[in-house]
């Protein structure tokens, strides 16, 4: 079974911290994605990754920045966390070929105060 | 540009119906198309997949069918029960792009089941 883990399920930070969530998956997937999920707005692609050190942005990239150093790992980095930033934030990864079905894993819901 | 729309957006039902929930998508030009479930505060559980050229895919007491003309998929449960009230999402991999495996999602249904 695929498997992908983020490294909180719960996290609170304080306005202007520097947050990292990460996410790791087993499947040695090509492709990871980072999405932010809000009541009302449904799942928005925040960046995805298509191989190491190949980000491109998605529908909603300000205030975020990524890291993929290794295949199985990729980061979302909150430079300067700000109260309109708290949401569920999710991560998932599929494979560059074939059926590119997607996995997503447990979510991190963060609060920013 | 591709939309895709999930309607209605919360459905309540008692237990042991058969019931449909419905996807659509404005361009037909897809890769696949991905139903998932999710439960309230975790991530998102693949359901069933379906290639451009199936018609159907099948998993226990769910089918999801596929009418890539139309655009429309459906997925079908059948003898609902309690433990399947969750939000169900559907999204499409549009074809013709990179293989960056980007979705197009949709709002999700919410699903009720009563005992």
């Amino acid at each position: 079974d695929v498997k992908v883990t983020q490294s909180s399920r719960y996290l609170v930070k304080r306005t202007g911290e520097k947050v990292f969530l990460e996410c790791v998956q087993d499947m040695d997937h090509e492709n990871m994605f980072w999405y932010r999920q809000d009541p009302g707005l449904g799942l928005r692609l925040i960046y995805f990754s298509y191989d190491v050190k190949m980000k491109e942005k998605g529908d909603i990239p300000e205030g975020y920045s990524v890291s993929r150093e290794k295949k199985e790992r990729f980061s979302l980095i909150l430079e300067s966390a700000s109260t309109n930033q708290t949401s569920m934030y999710l991560c998932a990864s599929s494979s560059g070929w074939r059926t590119y079905e997607q996995y997503f894993g447990p979510g991190t819901r963060l609060t920013v105060t | 540009k591709q939309e895709v729309t999930q309607i209605p957006a919360a459905l309540s039902v008692p237990e042991g119906e058969n019931l449909v929930l419905n996807c659509s998508f404005t361009d037909s030009a897809i890769y696949n198309l991905q139903w998932f479930r999710q439960d309230p505060g975790k991530g998102l559980t693949s359901l069933l997949l379906i290639q451009s050229s199936q018609r159907e895919q099948t998993s226990g007491r769910l089918n999801a069918s596929l009418d890539k003309s139309s655009g429309r998929s459906t997925l079908y449960i059948a003898a609902s029960q309690p433990g399947d009230s969750a939000t169900y999402l559907c999204a499409v991999k549009p074809s013709g792009s990179s293989n960056t495996g980007k979705l197009i999602f949709g709002q999700g249904t919410t699903l009720q089941v009563k005992p």
